[in-house]
This record gives C-alpha cells, sequence and structure tokens, in this order.
C-alpha cells in the first residue's frame, strides 16, 4: 500500500507553454500533499504545501501565478507550470501524506510517500 | 528558517560500516527523516526519529540527539548498491519536510 503516482514522467515542452504534472496517492487519501522541486546535484526544495479544498501555501521565492496548484480531491494535486521557461527544468517531485480519512488506521502517520518524480525540460 | 548540514560525498568498502552525520538548527521539530535517492528516482524511506536514542532498523540504524540537534544514519555491511544519495530532512510543525543538501555515498569494491 501507500503508492503515490505522478504523471507524466518526463516532459519536454517549448518554451512559453504550460506543463501540467498531476500527483495521485493510488491507495490512501491524502489531505496534504507536498511538492518539491530538485535541480541536478542538489537536494529537494520544497516548493508549496497542497491542501485538498484550499488553497496551497507556497514557500518563499516561489511565485504562485507562475506555479498554479490544485487540489481537487483527496487523491489529487495538480501543478501547473505556467509560461515555462528553460530555467524551469528540473525534477518536480510530489509527496502525500495519509490522513487517515478512510476510516482504517493510520498505516504510517510519520511518513510521507514520494512520486516518481517528473524531469521537465523545456526548450 | 531551516539550517541542515551533512557531508557532501564519502567513499566506503563493501562488507564495511559507515556512518552519515547530518546537523540542524531548525525553528520547529517534530522528527527527522532519512532517506536514500538514487539518481533521477524518488527517494526512498529509510528511518525516522522523533526522541533521542537510536532506532534499530536493520541494516540502517539511525540515531538522534535533540539537544545537540544532531543525527546520524548507520549503514551495515555496505553492498554495492548502496552507492546512492543520502538525504536527511527535518520536519517543521506542518508536517514538510526540510532537506539537507544529501551525502552522496560511492561503495567501492
Amino acid at each position: 500500500g501507500a503508492v503515490v503516482s505522478q504523471h507524466p514522467s518526463w516532459v519536454i515542452c517549448k518554451s512559453g507553454t504550460s506543463v501540467k504534472i498531476e500527483c495521485r496517492s493510488l491507495d490512501f487519501q491524502a489531505t496534504t500533499m507536498f511538492w518539491y522541486r530538485q535541480f541536478p546535484k542538489q537536494s529537494l526544495m520544497l516548493m508549496a504545501t497542497s491542501n485538498e479544498g484550499s488553497k496551497a501555501t507556497y514557500e518563499q521565492g516561489v511565485e504562485k501565478d507562475k506555479f498554479l496548484i490544485n487540489h481537487a480531491s483527496l487523491t489529487l494535486s495538480t501543478l501547473t507550470v505556467t509560461s515555462a521557461h528553460p530555467e524551469d527544468s528540473s525534477f518536480y517531485i510530489c509527496s502525500a501524506r495519509d490522513s487517515g480519512l478512510a476510516g482504517g488506521p493510520v498505516l504510517y502517520s510519520n511518513e510521507q510517500f514520494f512520486g516518481p518524480g517528473t524531469r521537465l525540460t523545456v526548450l | 528558517g531551516q539550517n541542515i548540514d551533512q557531508p557532501t560525498e564519502m567513499t566506503a568498502t563493501e562488507g564495511a560500516i559507515v556512518q552519515i552525520n547530518c546537523t540542524y538548527q531548525t525553528s520547529g521539530f517534530n522528527g527527522l527523516f532519512w532517506y536514500q535517492q538514487h539518481a533521477g528516482e524518488a527517494p526512498t524511506f529509510l528511518s525516522y526519529n522523533v526522541l533521542d536514542g537510536l532506532e534499530e532498523k536493520g541494516r540502517f540504524p539511525s540515531f538522534l540527539s535533540r539537544s545537540k540537534g544532531y543525527s546520524y544514519l548507520l549503514l551495515k555491511e555496505l553492498q554495492m548498491k548502496d552507492s546512492a544519495s543520502y538525504l536527511c530532512a527535518v520536519r517543521d510543525s506542518g508536517y514538510a519536510l526540510n532537506f539537507g543538501k544529501g551525502t552522496s555515498l560511492l561503495v567501492t569494491p
């Protein structure tokens, strides 16, 4: 259990276009999902915290109008990179925390489950 | 803010034991995590500490001292496949994880 998927796994787009990345919790409900970005040979940097049914909380320095986050259901959060530029090329990773709302025991209340990541290349 | 430090690179021999240290200075603390990440892949969970002491967990036990802002991850009986980046992450009160820059471990024959 506790599987998080991301789609697409990689994408190449032209400068100026928008790209949507989906993050899904497949077998648990996630009130909160997190979006991270990782540049080559660097660590993960938290971009924003996505809360179901409310606005995302962005970290300092992350443009909320450029990185649109929607968390419309307990199993899906989307990140849209608008007007992408080459400097946005990066590895985008989401994670989800089991909210325990499904009624069963919260299996891993102290753990975040990471998606496999999306490699974005902007030409 | 969060300041999390760990060595950039380490090298160790197959079969040996290696210790990766992590020090942190954070505005809040709700647990410390260690993750393993192979190049181009997402991190995978290794261990979690919230109380002081050693958490025994197979080949990857981890230690925490909250008063010292210090943790270490032990990798026992090193295998070639353990060559990866090891990330120390501190969770603040909001459940978000703040990652260190990672330690790149190379295991040699």
